[in-house]
This record gives C-alpha cells, structure tokens and sequence, in this order.
C-alpha cells in the first residue's frame, strides 16, 4: 500500500513569489494534516482536515497560506506571497480516526516538502 | 491545553548502552502519547503509541516506553543501543476520544557513537 505521497520534494523559489504543495493521503484516511518543521524543531500543526471540513486552522496564518482539500481527498497548500521565513519542511500527514468518536489512531507521514525562500 | 517537554535536545550514547529520551506532558484529559522517529531525509515513522492500555508499551526496534501518570512522563527507552538508532526522536501527545490533534515536543536528537 502506498503512503502518504508529497510533492514537490524541495522548493527554490524567490520572496514574494507564490508557491504551492501537494499530498495524495493514504487512501480512506479522512484525516489529513499540514503540518510546518523549522530547522532544529518539531513540526507544529498548520491545518487539519476531517474529510474535506477544516476543523482546527488556528495556525495558519491566513494572511499569505491558503489550503484546500476538495473532495475530501488530495489536498495542496499554498503560500503567496513567500517570505524568507517560510523557509522550512512542510509536512503532510494522514490518518484514520474519525473524529470525536474513536481512540485516537496514528498518523502516518509523508516524507515532506523542503521549500527554500531566496 | 495540551503540551509536551522533551527534556534533553540531545543525547548521546556509545553503541551497545542503554537509551533514556525523557518526555513529560500536560493534559487536561487523558491522552493519547507517541513517539516518532525522524531519520535524516525521511518522513516520521510511529515507533510505539499509548492509548490508555497497557502502561508499558513495546515499540519497533526495541523500544519501549512506559507511562506514568503520577509523573506526568512518558520516557522513551532501549536497553542496547545500535547505530542506526542515531535520528531526531519526537514525543507527541494527543486528546483521547478522537480529536486527533497531534502536538509534538521539539525532538531530541540521538547520537550514537562507536
């Protein structure tokens, strides 16, 4: 079975461009994450979806991040414009719990998206 | 709310001793607690999960971590260490009930030196 597919793997793009990032969950999870790794940090929860609700955006910064996950499905994450403190790993992640109902299950990660802002 | 302090950034060990990662949380319910483990250029791998089963709980490659609830801790542990252990260890702690929000300690750094 295949996981948690990203991409692109590594980003360059120059400030105030935009930029966009991609992640095909494990297939029936319902549950997928966006989570963002600065270097030397554990990774910290930018959105989560259940099914294709956003149910816990508080931090994404919605100013210049913008997510979406039609159809309760694939989902991307986009920046725009960038800023040179984007830089970092974003990481996509699923899982199977449904929400309110069940213990929680893990989640499964994908291997993430280095972007670097120049 | 919800928190997680892993004590030490970094550790190191000389292969073959034992491994003691430290991780202590705050939860106003009763969580659910993880550990991941990120090696260089590779996405998180679920090494062991307590979901309010047993305390002790055996993990992949020989880990193994137990609960205390008294102590509000959640250490991570291996009686010999290899040197493919050396990677970046996260503790993450998360709501019982299925809310499913995973919040991660800021990862401790393992080295394991011949």
């Amino acid at each position: 079975e295949a996981g948690v597919v990203q991409s692109p793997r590594y980003k360059i793009i120059e400030k105030k461009q935009p930029v966009a990032f991609w992640c095909n969950p494990i297939s029936g999870h319902n549950t997928l994450y966006w989570y963002r790794q600065n270097l030397g940090q554990g990774p910290e929860l930018l959105i989560r979806y259940e099914n294709e609700e956003a149910v816990d955006d508080s931090q994404l910064p919605k100013d210049r991040f913008s997510a979406e996950r039609l159809k309760g499905v694939d989902s991307t994450l986009k920046i725009q414009p960038a800023e040179l403190g984007d830089s970092a790993v974003y990481l996509c992640a699923s899982s199977s719990g449904e929400f309110r109902t069940s213990m929680n299950t893990e989640a499964f990660f994908g291997q993430g998206t280095r972007l670097t802002v120049v | 709310a919800q928190s997680v302090t892993q004590l030490d950034s970094h550790v190191s060990v000389s292969e073959g001793t034992p491994v003691l990662l430290r991780c202590n949380y705050s939860s106003s319910y009763s969580p659910s607690l993880f550990w991941y483990v990120q090696h260089p250029n590779k996405g998180l791998q679920l090494l062991l999960k307590y979901t309010s089963a047993a305390t002790l709980v055996k993990g992949i490659n020989g880990f193994e971590a137990e609960f205390k609830k008294s102590e509000t801790s959640f250490h991570l542990t291996k009686p010999s260490a290899h040197m493919s252990d050396a990677a970046e260890y996260f503790c993450v702690v998360t709501l019982s009930g299925g809310y499913n929000k995973l919040i991660f300690g800021a990862g401790t750094r393992l080295a394991v030196h011949p």
